[in-house]
């Protein structure tokens, strides 16, 4: 167990499906974070939340919309993905990145 | 911005033999560097860190790292592979240079796959 609880592990979603990724810490990190991992490619941050709030959003579609309700939960909102969506997705928590981030075990997902 | 190159893509060794993977930063003045693990079809683990004090750092599975402020390098080595240690590796470093919210965030590197073969 890392800290870091996704779920589903694992989504199986058509294009036209609506979903939501759920991450969960008890750390008392105060910032969390998601991550794109697609095969053979960099790991890309999408979002970033301090204090419940969204500090960063590098360049996301929006058919992917994040909310972070209070500083424990943090959750990807997804709706009519396309194929190339599918992949990894990582959260993260952290104390302000100081001493590293603690991931989540991700979710695979597949877009159909 | 703080960048991280992960020289080699990808690493195959035989069991038992030695191994490095190589990571350079952008210069800064104050980071604190990290390696991560990932094993197939999981999330990253903290393998090791450096904060302060002894530039090498140790993990509880035999890796070991060495901060080299000079070259900007954070390198991870092990004197002996072990099948179990194929894996995905990657560096990381915290700015502690950059203000606001930007403080502390973590910049990765490529990743370095890493193939031990009996």
């Amino acid at each position: 167990e890392t800290g870091v609880t996704q779920t589903p592990r694992h989504l199986v979603m058509g294009m036209t499906n609506k979903k939501s990724l759920k991450c969960e810490q008890h750390l008392g990190h105060n910032a969390m974070y998601w991550y794109k991992q697609s095969a053979k490619k960099p790991l890309e941050l999408m979002f970033v939340y301090n204090f419940k709030e969204q500090t960063e959003n590098n360049s996301v579609p929006s058919r992917f919309s994040p909310e972070c309700p209070n500083s424990s939960h943090l959750f990807l909102h997804l709706h009519t993905l396309q194929p190339e969506d599918s992949a990894l997705y990582l959260c993260a928590s952290s104390l302000r990145g100081i001493y590293g981030y603690t991931f989540g075990s991700g979710t695979r997902l597949t877009v159909v | 911005a703080q960048s991280v190159t992960q020289l080699d893509s990808q690493v195959p060794v035989f069991e038992e033999a030695p191994v490095e993977l190589r990571c350079n930063y952008s210069s800064s003045v104050s980071v604190y560097l990290f390696w991560y693990v990932q094993y197939p079809n999981q999330g990253l683990q903290l393998l090791l860190k450096y904060l302060s004090g002894s530039t090498l750092v140790e993990s509880i599975n035999g890796f070991e790292a060495e901060f080299n402020k000079s070259q900007t390098s954070f390198h991870l080595r092990k004197p002996s592979v072990h099948i179990s240690d194929t894996a995905e590796y990657f560096c990381a470093v915290s700015d502690l240079n950059a203000g606001g919210t930007s403080y502390g965030k973590l910049t990765f590197g490529q990743g370095t796959i890493l193939t031990v073969h009996p």
